[in-house]
């Protein structure tokens, strides 16, 4: 069965980093594109980046230069790398394999608040 | 351009047919994705690559497509129906993605 799980969300200050995991099973990261998706509070669905199976990367405007996607084979996770974290980047982020296709999906979302 | 437009609100009622649109430049060289989304809950793919329902949606949802304009029609819609809907595609560089702002549908 398809699996994915994120982790590594939280409550962190504006300026600060964290970094979610996507840990996969019953596909592999490096063999699918992978997306990051976020939905802020009382906000509607932005599109964060995307990883190609090439490994070229492409990051929306609101998040390029702060915001790194990447994956590991050996554990089959893909990440992202958030750093100079701001008030807006609070949202509800989902990994999600092979977007607009009949086997895309998604994981159950993770919660990232970034608060003074 | 890298822009989808949607209505923000629609409405329809119980039973009745609704088209919700999606404009873009990109769509007339990128295949269009519907998604329903309810509060709490992880967005659900409705219809994929313009015209195709995802698995478990019921047949009362179709996808078309004509030009700039990309649309998702509920046939005899249902209360449960009730949801925003978002459209996402890849821009007009093929290589970012984008999503509509979504329209909120009402059932009457």
């Amino acid at each position: 069965d398809v699996h994915v799980v994120e982790s590594g969300g939280g409550l962190v200050q504006p300026g600060g980093s964290l970094r979610l995991s996507c840990a996969a099973s019953g596909f592999s990261v490096t063999n699918n594109y992978m997306t990051w998706v976020r939905q802020a509070p009382g906000k509607g669905l932005e599109w964060v980046s995307v990883l190609y199976i090439g490994s070229r990367t492409f990051y929306a405007e609101s998040v390029k230069g702060r915001f790194t996607v990447s994956r590991d084979r050996s554990t089959n996770t893909l990440y992202l790398e958030m750093k100079s974290l701001r008030v807006e980047d609070t949202a509800v982020y989902y990994c999600v394999r092979v977007p607009g296709t009949s086997d895309e999906f998604w994981g159950q979302g993770i919660q990232v608040t970034v608060s003074s | 351009s890298s822009e989808l437009t949607q209505d923000p609100a629609m409405s329809v009622a119980l039973g009745q047919t609704v088209r919700i649109t999606c404009q873009g430049d990109s769509l007339r060289s990128h295949f269009a994705s519907w998604y329903q989304l309810k509060p709490g809950q992880a967005p659900i793919l409705v219809i994929y690559s313009e015209t195709n329902r995802a698995s478990g949606i019921p047949a009362r949802f179709s996808g078309s497509s004509s030009g700039s304009t990309a649309s998702l029609t509920i046939t005899g819609a249902q209360a449960e129906d009730e949801a925003d809907y978002f459209c996402n595609s890849r821009d007009t560089t093929g290589n970012h993605w984008v999503f509509g702002g979504g329209t909120k549908l009402t059932v009457l």
